[in-house]
């Protein structure tokens, strides 16, 4: 009964490089939310995705930042061209269903540091 | 959009005393009420949920209250233990029909419990 997993769970790049941040949501689960916490802050909802389709991206930045959920494999949180502000922890959760019972399941998170 | 207000910031107890955290949100249309527990290195867990047809909840020696009007809910951990010692999350969010259910989060609270 394995939760939610994400990988890596620490990551380390330098300015200008790409980021790509994985996370499998609990088997059965569709729905995937996205979130990003800043040091000594409260989590910020970035992105939520179904299977093959963006939802609401209203919390990601325009730029330098990209979502996915394919129909087959991971959810991916992919940032380009990092920079030292985007250093934080990313949290992602998951979802059976969006009825009334809307528990979120979150994952351990990826540690970005940003060189 | 949906903004929740959390305090205190820190908190201190001594072990067997009583904690209280406070939330108020300030969409009124937000329905599903969740507190996480997150401790060093990992990623939120959920503790106790309340949703706004009910005004109390209680699981074991945690509780949490819910004024729909005052637009404020509260978490009450009685009892408290070392173990308990975490940062916690108070959050509100729209659950059900075309609401996604992304989820709106306080501060946080850090809670020490002193042996």
């Amino acid at each position: 009964n394995a939760g939610v997993m994400q990988n890596p769970r620490h990551l380390v790049r330098r300015r200008g490089q790409e980021a790509r941040l994985r996370c499998s949501p609990v088997k059965g689960h569709s729905h995937v939310y996205w979130y990003r916490q800043l040091p000594e802050e409260g989590l910020k909802f970035m992105v939520y995705l179904q299977k093959e389709n963006i939802i609401d991206e209203s919390g990601m930045p325009k730029e330098r930042f990209s979502a996915e959920f394919p129909k087959e494999g991971p959810s991916i949180l992919r940032i380009q061209q990092v920079v030292r502000g985007d250093s934080a922890a990313y949290f992602c959760a998951s979802s059976p269903r969006l009825d009334i019972r809307t528990e979120q399941f979150f994952g351990p998170g990826t540690r970005l540091t940003v060189l | 959009g949906e903004n929740v207000e959390q305090h205190p910031s820190t908190l201190s107890v001594q072990e067997g005393d009583s904690a209280v955290i406070k939330c108020t949100y300030s969409d009124s249309a937000s329905n599903y009420f969740p507190w996480y527990k997150q401790e060093l290195g990992k990623g939120p867990q959920l503790i106790i949920d309340i949703r706004s047809n009910v005004g109390e909840k209680k699981d074991q020696r945690i509780a949490v209250t819910l004024n729909k009007t005052a637009k404020h809910f509260s978490l009450h951990i009685t009892e408290t233990q070392p173990e308990d010692s975490a940062v916690y999350f108070c959050a509100a969010s729209i659950s059900g029909g075309t609401s996604y259910g992304k989820l709106t989060f306080g501060q946080g609270t850090i809670l020490t419990v002193h042996p």
